[in-house]
């Protein structure tokens, strides 16, 4: 069965400051990844996502992700956090029907001033 | 075009009510899919409905019953509420069933069971 393990349930950073979410996963077929994000009392929208092809994805906002098969790896990343990136982060992989993804537990970001 | 829509926004239910979820998407979806979102547990399925005419259960389909309309409208029932239903539902559609496919996603009704 696929699982997804996001490391860490807060993550804490100053505005300016690397943002980097940890994402790992187990799966039984060649993974297609996911990264959510919810801001407060709305609803999840795609940040990106990893089909095949390039290992490096870019994303909306300034986010990026790489997929790292010998890590079982797909952490997100920026390299300045704006206050605006406040939210809570799901890692998402697809099950081996390739009909439903399974998520994580979330990872909340706080940005300090 | 609105996306995903979802009613009520909010609901208080008392143990062993019932009641029924709306969702619904104009962007010409095949597929549709009802979560619940619970502090630190993530996003679970409960049931998705990969095209019109078909329903399938996800993860945590127990207490709950699913009714896909027509191709825009997909409900998620509640029979006999519990306490341990208390929960955010999130209904999210995307074009298909498929690795690459992009869930879009309502605003979320939560519901608090009392």
């Amino acid at each position: 069965a696929q699982s997804v393990t996001q490391l860490g349930s807060h993550v804490s950073v100053s505005e300016g400051a690397l943002v980097l979410l940890r994402c790992n996963y187990s799966s039984s077929v060649p993974p297609y990844l996911f990264w959510y994000v919810q801001y407060p009392n709305q609803g999840l929208q795609l940040l990106l996502k990893y089909t095949t092809g390039a290992t490096l994805v870019k994303g909306i906002n300034g986010f990026e992700a790489e997929f790292k098969k010998s890590e079982t790896s797909f952490h997100l990343t920026k390299p300045s956090a704006h206050m605006s990136d406040a939210a809570e982060y799901f890692c998402a992989v697809i099950n081996s029907g390739y009909s439903t993804l399974t998520f994580g537990k979330g990872t909340m970001l706080l940005v300090s001033p | 075009n609105a996306g995903v829509t979802q009613t009520p926004k909010f609901q208080v239910l008392k143990t062993g009510q019932s009641m029924t979820l709306q969702c619904a998407q104009d962007m010409n979806h095949n597929s549709m899919y009802w979560y619940r979102q619970d502090p630190g547990m993530g996003l679970r399925l409960i049931y998705y409905s990969a095209s019109e005419g078909t329903t399938d259960k996800g993860e945590v389909p127990n207490g709950y019953n699913v009714s896909r309309l027509n191709k825009r409208e997909f409900s998620l029932r509640l029979e006999s509420a519990a306490p341990s239903q208390t929960s955010v539902y999130f209904c999210a559609s995307s074009e298909s069933v498929g690795p690459g496919e992009t869930q879009y996603f309502g605003p979320g009704t939560r519901l608090l069971v009392l």
